[in-house]
């Protein structure tokens, strides 16, 4: 069965620190996909990246970068320069390609990021 | 384009009593999934529809049922609510179950209270 774990529950950073955050995740699928999602207080999920598993470059976009290894099974996420805006949960996810999985996603437990001023 | 709305946002009940639940895709597209997010058990996935069938389901009591309509709107129905099922439930759509690996675009979330 998948399984994600997101083993920091809490992260509190000030301002302009850079920070990242964990990701490992179990399946017995060979074709899998990961998401990295944020979760502001309003409480939508607002989709921030997809990774294939036959794609391990890394991914850059502004101020978010993601590892993926999957020699370690990890998908970890970076904020380089937080801002206040960045604080929310942030959950990663996956998806297995199996016939009977559909859409379905897996989330991990997800992470309190808190930036300060 | 408009996002995955879900009506209503709030609703509170007591236990005993049942709720339905609303929510319409994004347009175009033809499944929809549902989450429960509880602090305790975090997001768990409850079903998933597409054309009108219910394609996965996820490991919850009988309770918690859902359907679909043609033009890709769906409702997830409890019964019998228990205090456990405070909760915000969260609704996601994506083209189909074959785009595998797909985005899924999630809703503002209704929030059940049980009393």
């Amino acid at each position: 069965a998948q399984k994600v774990t997101q083993a920091q529950t809490e992260i509190s950073v000030v301002e302009k620190e850079d920070v990242t955050l964990d990701c490992v995740y179990e399946t017995r699928d060979t074709t899998y996909y990961l998401f990295w999602y944020k979760q502001p207080p309003s409480g939508e999920l607002v989709f921030l990246i997809r990774r294939n598993s036959f794609d391990e470059q890394n991914e850059i976009s502004g101020r978010y970068s993601w590892n993926f290894q999957k020699s370690t099974s990890s998908f970890n996420f970076t904020i380089t320069a937080s801002q206040v805006v960045d604080s929310a949960v942030y959950f990663c996810a996956l998806s297995e390609a199996g016939e009977t999985s559909g859409s379905r996603l897996t989330f991990g437990e997800g992470t309190q990021l808190t930036v300060n001023p | 384009k408009a996002g995955v709305t879900q009506t209503p946002r709030y609703l509170i009940k007591t236990r005993g009593q049942q709720v339905t639940l609303s929510c319409s895709p994004i347009s175009g597209h033809r499944s929809v999934s549902w989450y429960q997010q509880t602090p305790g058990q975090g997001l768990q996935f409850l079903f998933e529809y597409f054309s009108e069938t219910q394609r996965n389901k996820g490991n919850f009591p009988g309770r918690f049922s859902g359907r679909q309509f043609s033009n890709s709107r769906s409702e997830m129905n409890v019964s019998t609510l228990e205090l456990g099922d405070s909760a915000l439930y969260l609704c996601a759509s994506s083209l189909g179950p074959r785009t595998i690996g797909g985005e899924q675009f999630f809703g503002p979330g209704t929030r059940l209270t049980v009393l």
